[in-house]
């Protein structure tokens, strides 16, 4: 599978868009990007995912670029309960999927 | 609908005492898995399976067991528990074809302490 980057760290202000990176740059053509958060010491909640195409759903929005070498995931409306650490996972569907260190977002009021 | 359930939610195991983590789910899921998460850190893959009578390891295997019986339950075994096991453990299940659908599902974490 190919490996991730991400800031270690960002912060948003309350209400307004918190756009996360992700670099992909090994990505292979059949590997998809998921992205999940966890809250505090809670379970990793699943956001969403994608393979070429940008992909939107009730909870964010993913932006693939072209080349499929880095995506965005975008929360539009942060909220102080968006804080919390998100993960850019990239691989082939169906079997183990493995998480880095991901991006501890902080939503301030 | 439970979900991925988890029991205990916490354990106090000493030194070279075995234990097994319970995880069950009630979502049909082929694909179940194991996670450790050490304080700040991300999550590491222990072992997984992709249907009854199949597992196989992940990053981290050594000093646990597992076997899938049923479709429902995963439990992860300690062996010989070690100060080094201490780790907050997830279990997460899906169905196969993962790419279809929304993903994992999780459930909320065992905390063990070996001391």
């Amino acid at each position: 599978d190919a490996k991730t980057t991400q800031p270690t760290s960002m912060d948003c202000a309350e209400g307004r868009a918190a756009n996360l990176p992700c670099n992909h740059s090994t990505i292979s053509g059949n590997e998809y990007v998921y992205w999940y958060r966890q809250i505090h010491s809670q379970g990793p909640q699943y956001i969403i995912h994608g393979l070429k195409n940008n992909e939107t759903n009730e909870m964010a929005s993913l932006i693939i670029t072209e080349d499929r070498k880095s995506s965005t995931l975008i929360l539009p409306h942060a909220t102080l309960r968006d804080t919390a650490v998100y993960y850019c996972i990239v691989r082939v569907g169906g079997n183990d999927m493995r998480f880095g260190a991901g991006t501890r977002l902080t939503v301030k009021p | 609908n439970a979900g991925v359930t988890q029991t205990p939610k916490f354990q106090v195991l000493k030194t070279g005492q075995s234990m097994t983590l319970q995880c069950a789910q009630d979502m049909n899921h082929e694909y179940m898995s194991w996670y450790r998460q050490d304080p700040g850190m991300g999550l590491r893959l222990i072992h997984y399976s992709v249907g009854a009578g199949i597992t196989d390891q992940g990053e981290v295997p050594n000093g646990y067991n597992v076997s899938r019986s049923t479709t429902e339950d995963f439990p992860l075994r300690l062996l010989s528990a070690a100060p080094s096991q201490t780790s907050v453990y997830f279990c997460a299940s899906g169905p196969a074809e993962l790419v279809l659908n929304y993903g994992y599902t999780f459930g909320s974490g065992t905390r063990l302490t070996v001391v």
